[in-house]
């Protein structure tokens, strides 16, 4: 089946290190987008991108970054990671058209613990 | 800015009754607003969605209801079954445009 993954699925850092998530996709959306998920606060966009050549920041973007390697994959990095980064990262996917055009697929996330 | 406010943030209901999730959005220009359940340690997963030509949708035990005027809209789960309890997200879009605006999150507990 078509799916949408992420690796790591953990990781334990110490603070200032640099961190790349990975993202990758069979599904062939063009959409992709980061999110952070930290209780009580739901799902807060970080970074988003429509094709390979089209990156936008979301409401959290500072202290990360992003690169779309191709069309399938797009990879979140924190330059010099924080504790209060410490959370669990979703990738998601959606199509431009068709019945579920606007629907999130989401990976299986990844826990991230900055010390 | 965009704002989904969903409430409660936790909710414990005994198998068999029902519950209740209610949001508000301040975009009046979202037109989609679509329900994901995140089980534990796994993924969220729509599980329905309603666009604002339409006052309501059912998909067997679970509804959607939503209320343009008031901005509101609302989950609606009968019969509630331990399998249903859960993280539920509410979010709101506007289909013309690029970003999906998610709720807080509740938390339902279903007691057998």
């Amino acid at each position: 089946d078509a799916d949408v993954t992420q690796t790591p699925r953990n990781r334990i850092t110490k603070t200032g290190k640099r961190i790349m998530l990975e993202c990758s996709q069979t599904k062939g959306h063009d959409r992709m987008y980061w999110y952070r998920q930290d209780p009580g606060l739901g799902l807060r966009l970080i970074y988003y991108s429509f094709d390979v050549k089209d990156i936008n920041k979301g409401e959290i973007s500072d202290g990360y970054s992003v690169s779309r390697q191709a069309q399938a994959k797009f990879s979140l990095s924190l330059e010099s990671a924080i504790p209060n980064q410490t959370a669990l990262y979703f990738c998601a996917t959606s199509d431009l058209s068709g019945s579920s055009y606007n629907e999130q697929f989401f990976g299986p996330g990844t826990r991230l613990t900055v010390l | 800015g965009e704002n989904v406010e969903q409430h409660p943030s936790t909710l414990s209901v005994q198998e068999g009754d029902s519950a209740v999730i209610k949001c508000t959005y301040s975009d009046s220009a979202s037109n989609y607003f679509p329900w994901y359940k995140q089980e534990l340690g796994k993924r969220p997963q729509l599980i329905i969605d309603i666009r604002s030509n339409v006052g309501e949708k059912k998909d067997q035990r679970i509804a959607v209801t939503l209320n343009k005027t008031a901005k509101h809209f609302s989950l609606h789960i009968t019969e509630t079954q331990p399998e249903d309890s859960a993280v539920y997200f509410c979010a709101a879009k506007n289909t013309g445009g690029f970003k999906t605006i998610f709720g807080a999150g509740t938390r339902l507990f279903v007691k057998a």
